[in-house]
């Protein structure tokens, strides 16, 4: 089983639609979660990490289900910039090895 | 904040040749740098760990004997792809964990800009 599982995608949506991805993970004692975004052939960029309470940064909402062992990414009023490939990524529970999901496709239509 | 600067950003080689690859830590030290590879469509894959001063530790099924990794200060790390054939053309890139204090989010993780490997 993989580390780190996503649904590929591809997610077509029209500017202004909320969009949401899953990511799951096998080991529970992992520790640290994020997302990344990378856009098409340029390295991966942090955009946020994913607290257990769950947290918010303007239209972008994670939360982190440790009893299911997946994290999500909510995107509200989707922009034609938020086009790029979401990444989760989770950290192992010895802190110094990362573990990427394929990734998600978001493509925003106008 | 913390730069990583990985170049060349995009080189072509003939098959048999080598290609060396550096990542330089700009303005904090990196004591760890893991080496990812990645190919079309697919996820970022963890090719080694190097820690500044040691071997790396090369992940299951990477050839350590054909990707060169000296990691001999603590700001410039290096992958050597070593008699490069085409199946080694692929996105390679850099990241180094970032020590940032005291937390539960007391590092992060910073990457180079990628370097895309053809070989022909």
């Amino acid at each position: 089983r993989k580390e780190v599982e996503q649904d590929p995608g591809p997610f077509n949506v029209p500017e202004g639609a909320t969009v949401a991805f899953n990511c799951t993970y096998s080991n529970s004692a992992s520790q640290s979660f994020f997302w990344y975004r990378q856009d098409c052939r340029k390295e991966p960029k942090l955009l946020m990490s994913v607290y257990s309470s769950g947290n918010e940064d303007g239209r972008f909402t994670a939360q982190l289900n440790r009893a299911s062992q997946y994290i999500s990414l909510l995107i509200r009023d989707s922009k034609l910039s938020d086009s790029a490939t979401y990444l989760c990524v989770v950290n192992s529970n010895t802190g110094n090895q990362f573990y990427f999901g394929t990734g998600t496709s978001l493509t925003v239509i106008p | 904040g913390a730069v990583v600067s990985q170049h060349p950003s995009w080189v072509i080689c003939k098959s048999g040749t080598s290609v060396k690859i550096e990542c330089r830590s700009l303005d904090f030290q990196a004591t760890t740098m893991f080496w990812y590879r990645q190919f079309p469509k697919q996820s970022l894959m963890l090719m080694a760990t190097s820690n500044e001063g040691s071997k790396a530790t090369y992940e299951q099924g990477v050839e350590k004997d054909k990707f060169l990794i000296n990691h001999a200060s603590l700001t410039l790390s290096t992958l050597t792809v070593t008699s490069a054939h085409p199946e080694d053309s692929s996105f390679y890139i850099c990241s180094a964990r970032v020590d940032r204090g005291v937390g539960q989010f007391n590092y992060g993780y910073t990457f180079g800009s990628g370097t895309r490997l053809t070989v022909v």
